[in-house]
């Protein structure tokens, strides 16, 4: 069964260091992508980055990578150089290309609470 | 901005009322997608739209309909609402309905059931 796995519900960081954010998948398709998105205390949601699973290296955005591990059905987020506005609600997703049902839909993890101390 | 508007942003309403949420999907993009964001379940997807024809249905009550338009605007259409209807209820969109497309969302809708 697809499934998004977010073991952190809350971590806290120091300004200007690198935190990771944990996020495991289950999936039987081939083929799939994986987002993160961030959701301010505002409520939007925000793409932030995004992952092939044919993908051969590992996506980056700026301060944003994606430490993509197929073998082990990982795909954690790192931010380097952490900012105070950073802190927000984190969400790893995931959307098979070829799903039982292909509804084109996400699936979304619980979400981790990022809170960056100055 | 991620391009996709929303409206209204909040709306405060009581236990059988009918309202209507509206979406806007970012210039070009054909595809609609509504999501549920509440305490209890996270985030769920109600449904999809794909050049004005329904795509999927996901965790979408009976109570709650939805429609593309020729314009591509969408709405989705929530009746007889009871207290745990109260959520977040984001619209994303994307350019196309197939392969892996990032969606991009809206600011949401904040539904209070009173």
């Amino acid at each position: 069964a697809q499934k998004i796995t977010q073991t952190q519900p809350g971590m806290f960081v120091q300004e200007k260091e690198a935190v990771t954010l944990d996020c495991t998948y289950d999936t039987s398709d081939p083929s799939y992508g994986l987002f993160w998105y961030k959701q301010p205390s505002s409520g939007e949601m925000i793409f932030l980055i995004y992952q092939g699973s044919y993908d051969q290296q590992n996506a980056t955005e700026g301060r944003y990578s994606l430490n993509f591990q197929k073998a082990r059905k990982s795909a954690n987020l790192v931010i380097s150089a952490s900012q105070l506005g950073d802190s927000a609600m984190y969400f790893c997703a995931m959307r098979e290309e070829h799903g039982s049902s292909n509804t084109g839909k996400l699936i979304f993890g619980q979400g981790t609470t990022l809170q960056v101390k100055p | 901005d991620s391009g996709v508007t929303q409206t209204p942003k909040h709306l405060i309403t009581a236990t059988g009322q009918r309202v209507t949420l509206r979406c806007s999907p970012r210039s070009g993009d054909l595809s609609v997608y509504w999501y549920q964001q509440s305490l209890d379940q996270g985030l769920q997807f109600l449904i999809h739209y794909y050049n004005g024809e329904e795509r999927a249905k996901g965790n979408i009550l009976e109570r709650f309909s939805a429609q593309q338009f020729p314009d591509l605007h969408s709405e989705l259409n929530l009746s007889s609402l009871e207290l745990g209807d109260s959520a977040l209820y984001f619209c994303a969109s994307s350019v196309l309905a197939g392969g892996i497309q990032t969606q991009y969302f809206g600011p949401g809708t904040r539904l209070l059931v009173l």
